[in-house]
């Protein structure tokens, strides 16, 4: 079936330090991918998605990459500040519906 | 343009009895869809209406169960409750436009406690 797996945190990082968070999925298909991040007290919201290979997502300076011969959709930015400290979601849903499988969650805490 | 909306917030219940949670979805937005999230599993999808039709379903236990009336407005139920229920149920919304890769709208959930 359809998973996805995304590195454990939690991961620490000094303000403007670079950021990568790798995901990974097994899907059959052409799934949608997404992260969904969730700052503490609040819930959950899409930060990004691709929704086909090679199509590259972004917003806030985050950054993913649809790549579908290593099947991976790996989160970046360039330069992380405080209030990027939040858990981070990986995850798809196949073509024809919103059922999302999610990643266990990455916790990404930034100081100054 | 109002978010969308769970009720109630926190909810302690004890082992055998059943709990209703209600979920208001974003105004114009026809499907619902349910998930659990604990610390041991994550987020896990329970179930999806559209059009009060339950359109897809996850790998839980029928006690588990919803509905979703005509104003889109939806309701899960867990009957005989168990102590593994403990858990954020989260409701979230969507257009469904049918073209894959919707942006799914999360309430701030319901935290469950089954003592």
């Amino acid at each position: 079936g359809n998973s996805v797996t995304q590195m454990e945190g939690p991961v620490t990082l000094s303000e403007e330090a670079f950021l990568t968070i790798n995901c990974t999925y097994t899907a059959t298909g052409y799934p949608s991918l997404f992260w969904y991040v969730q700052y503490p007290g609040e819930g959950l919201q899409l930060l990004l998605k691709a929704t086909k290979a090679d199509d590259k997502g972004s917003n806030k300076g985050f950054e993913a990459t649809y790549r579908k011969e290593t099947t991976s959709f790996h989160l970046e930015k360039g330069s992380v500040q405080v209030s990027d400290s939040a858990v981070y979601f990986c995850a798809l849903s196949d073509q024809a519906g919103t059922a999302l499988i999610f990643g266990k969650g990455t916790t990404l805490s930034v100081s100054s | 343009k109002a978010g969308v909306t769970q009720t109630p917030r926190y909810l302690i219940k004890t082992r055998g009895q059943q709990v209703t949670l209600s979920c208001s979805p974003i105004s114009g937005h026809r499907s619902v869809s349910w998930y659990q999230q604990t610390p041991g599993q994550g987020l896990q999808f329970l179930f999806e209406y559209f059009s009060e039709t339950q359109r897809n379903k996850g790998n839980f236990p029928g006690r588990f169960s919803g509905r979703q009336f005509s104003n889109s407005r939806s309701e899960m139920n867990v009957s005989t409750l168990e102590l593994g229920d403990s858990a954020l149920y989260l409701c979230a919304s969507s257009l469904d436009t049918g073209q894959g890769g919707e942006k799914l709208f999360f309430g701030s959930g319901t935290q469950l406690s089954v003592l």
